[in-house]
């Protein structure tokens, strides 16, 4: 079974820029959650999106939003790139990513974003 | 979700078993225990879960206290590609579902 795939793996962006990031969860998985990761915050939540609903939301500006759509892939965008943009950003899907049965995330990758 | 505290780093020897502590005093009732790793550079991987029993899998045990305020993740036979930093989250799932990660424990098994 194939695994969370994210492209592209590495992108070099502009201040003021924007970006879009894709994620392909496993298959039959309908919950989508991202993740930045820096060396100073650590791996911080985005968003998460169930049934091409976003359920759950980090402290994130508006800049940064998001999007499933009905094949459960999703995709996630910042807009208007800050140097402090720059990180890894990681893609996790799970069955359900509900209490029930309580299952795990299977991460992808990530994509590398350096915004200069 | 409740807070989770972990030792910043720790080392093992190879084929020693490494135990890897974590504090969650303040968690729920309806509070799940996961431990993920991240191997440098790579997205993390789920390890265990529990909820209040012990639990094993081929990876790893995790043994959690009566009280559920601290478990222990145990690698039985730690090889040098253990070599990771080690999160211990807390979460109750459901709508709110996401994973709040904190610094972790980096383990590094030495040869």
């Amino acid at each position: 079974k194939a695994g969370v795939t994210q492209t592209p793996r590495y992108l070099i962006k502009t201040r003021g820029q924007q970006v879009t990031l894709s994620c392909s969860p496993i298959s039959g998985h309908r919950s989508v959650s991202w993740y930045q990761q820096t060396p100073g915050q650590g791996l911080q939540f985005l968003f998460e999106y169930f049934s091409e609903t976003q359920r759950n939301k980090g402290n994130f500006p508006g800049r940064f939003s998001g999007r499933q759509f009905s094949n459960s892939r999703s995709e996630m965008n910042v807009s208007t790139l800050e140097l402090g943009d720059s990180a890894l950003y990681l893609c996790a899907s799970s069955p359900s990513g509900t209490g029930v049965g309580h299952t795990e995330a299977f991460f992808g990758q990530g994509t590398r974003l350096t915004v200069v | 979700d409740a807070k989770t505290t972990q030792p910043p780093s720790m080392d093992c020897a190879e084929g020693r078993a490494a135990n890897l502590p974590c504090n969650h005093s303040t968690i729920s009732g309806n509070e799940y225990v996961y431990w993920y790793r991240q191997i440098h550079s790579q997205g993390p991987q789920y390890i265990i879960h529990g909820l209040k029993n012990n639990e094993t899998n081929e990876m790893a045990s995790l043994i959690i206290t009566e009280d559920r305020k601290s478990s222990t993740l145990i690698l039985p036979h730690a090889t040098l590609r253990d070599t990771a930093v080690y999160y211990c989250i807390v979460t109750s799932g459901g709508s709110n579902y996401k994973l709040t990660f904190g610094k972790g424990t980096l383990l590094t098994v030495n040869p």
